[in-house]
């Protein structure tokens, strides 16, 4: 596709829930990151992709969290047992290369959660 | 200390003044810098990138890196009420991580 696409946009879930949340990269990004987003914060870590492997998910906050990108392409953040801590914006992200060489991720429109 | 600091405004600068955004970061390795800018609701954009110390222009922005002060900035010039908007600091932790600061707030008075 043209740019990053997240599904859904929004998502209100009540506490204990589980959600999934889904982001298919820009065609050709083998390198795909989550990140989670609170209010008046820069965007925070929380795992990152390259290819099918998680390469690093020293961001996960707990055992909660997981994430899949079975194929390589689209990936899926799954949250269990939501608190309402975890209520964010939950970005994901895309780039050709990694940052080191000086190329840029970028940003889907984000999936607002909500846990209430 | 957190690995990048920025300033988290806001910062209010009247139309057509030079606008002077700066972040500070921890990691003497760190190789790549970025600059996002974010409006209200939105995801963050890519506004640029540097890698070598000194300038690099690109229309009315202005990135300036200084390596051994470990300091980056965003200068605007001519700022619009367009501009207004939170812009993020990214810096490379290792080889595949952007690690981004809180943001500065910037708002442009018409």
């Amino acid at each position: 596709g043209a740019g990053v696409s997240q599904t859904p946009s929004n998502k209100v879930t009540e506490k204990g829930k589980y959600v999934e949340l889904r982001c298919d990269p820009i065609s050709g990004h083998t390198a795909l990151y989550w990140y989670r987003q609170s209010l008046g914060q820069g965007p925070e870590f929380l795992i990152y992709f390259q290819g099918t492997g998680a390469a690093d998910d020293s961001g996960l906050p707990n055992d909660r969290f997981f994430a899949v990108r079975p194929e390589g392409s689209v990936s899926t953040l799954k949250i269990q047992r939501t608190e309402r801590g975890d209520s964010a914006v939950y970005l994901c992200a895309s780039s050709l290369l990694t940052p080191a060489s000086g190329i840029s991720a970028f940003f889907g429109q984000g999936t607002r959660l909500t846990v209430v | 200390q957190k690995e990048v600091e920025q300033n988290s405004g806001p910062l209010s600068v009247p139309e057509g003044a030079i606008a002077s955004l700066n972040c500070t970061y921890s990691d003497r390795g760190s190789q790549s810098f970025f600059w996002y800018r974010q409006y209200s609701g939105k995801s963050p954009e890519l506004i640029m990138s540097i890698y070598s110390n000194g300038d690099k222009e690109d229309g009315r922005f202005t990135a300036q890196l200084n390596k051994a002060s470990q300091y980056v900035s965003l200068l605007i010039r001519d700022s619009q009420p367009s501009d207004s908007a939170t812009y993020l600091c990214a810096v490379n932790g290792g080889t595949y991580k952007y690690i981004f600061g809180t943001g500065t707030r910037l708002k442009v008075l018409a």
